[in-house]
């Protein structure tokens, strides 16, 4: 059974970079999409970005600007870099397996298994 | 303001059935993508309820089930449990935004 574990600082200063990696255990990170995912206190779940396991990613229009995603198939990781922070990026990130097709033309994706998720949080 | 609407709250006493709306436009639902739920328990990360619309995920009991039609889609849970209370997302894809959406969340009740 796939798992999956965040793990990285707890605390990021203002307009630093924001650095994760997830874990991926029990199953290879090759064949699939896996996700970045965000929620803020008290707030609804955001969509950050995904990336394949070879390396092609797709990010958040809104993130876009500060976001990377990068994996590492030797060490079963992928690993979310957000830079420019501000206190709006605090929250509990999650990495998630994705799994995505095609339904007559249309892209669908949803994300399974999650990750226990990890909070971090942009203060001085 | 989230791209898919949920209510804030629903609740019901045990036993009973309790359904949870998630309502889309044109660029997302009402195009043909198919949503998904998922169940958040206090304190956890999210678990995949429903996928495709309808279909559970092995595990997820009966009790709940989904539907789809137009610009919304439906959670149904029938013989409302204490282990229920939870907040419940729905997810789907955007194609004005090129992404995931996700709903703002419904904080279910057990009275």
């Amino acid at each position: 059974q796939v798992q999956l574990q965040e793990s990285g600082p707890g605390l990021v200063k203002p307009s630093e970079t924001l650095s994760l990696t997830c874990t991926v255990s029990g199953g290879s990170i090759i064949s699939y999409y896996w996700s970045w995912i965000r929620q803020s206190p008290g707030e609804e779940l955001e969509y950050i970005g995904n990336i394949y396991y070879s390396g092609s990613t797709d990010y958040n229009p809104s993130l876009k600007s500060r976001v990377t995603i990068s994996v590492d198939t030797s060490k079963n990781q992928f690993s979310l870099n957000l830079s420019s922070v501000t206190a709006a990026d605090t929250a509990v990130y999650y990495c998630a397996r994705v799994y995505t097709y095609d339904n007559g033309g249309y892209y669908n994706n949803w994300f399974d298994p999650w990750g226990q998720g990890t909070l971090v949080t942009v203060s001085s | 303001q989230s791209v898919l609407t949920q209510p804030p709250s629903v609740s019901g006493a045990p036993g009973q059935r309790v359904t949870i709306s998630c309502t889309g436009s044109s660029s997302n639902i009402g195009a043909g993508y198919d949503v998904h739920w998922y169940q958040q328990l206090p304190g956890t990360a999210p678990k995949l309820l429903i996928f495709g619309n309808r279909n559970r995920p092995s595990g997820v009991p009966d009790r709940f089930s989904g539907s789809k039609s137009a610009t919304s889609a439906s959670l149904a849970i029938t013989g409302l449990q204490a282990e229920d209370e939870a907040d419940y997302y729905c997810q789907s894809y955007d194609s004005s935004l090129s992404g995931s959406v996700f709903g703002g969340g419904t904080k279910l009740t057990v009275l």
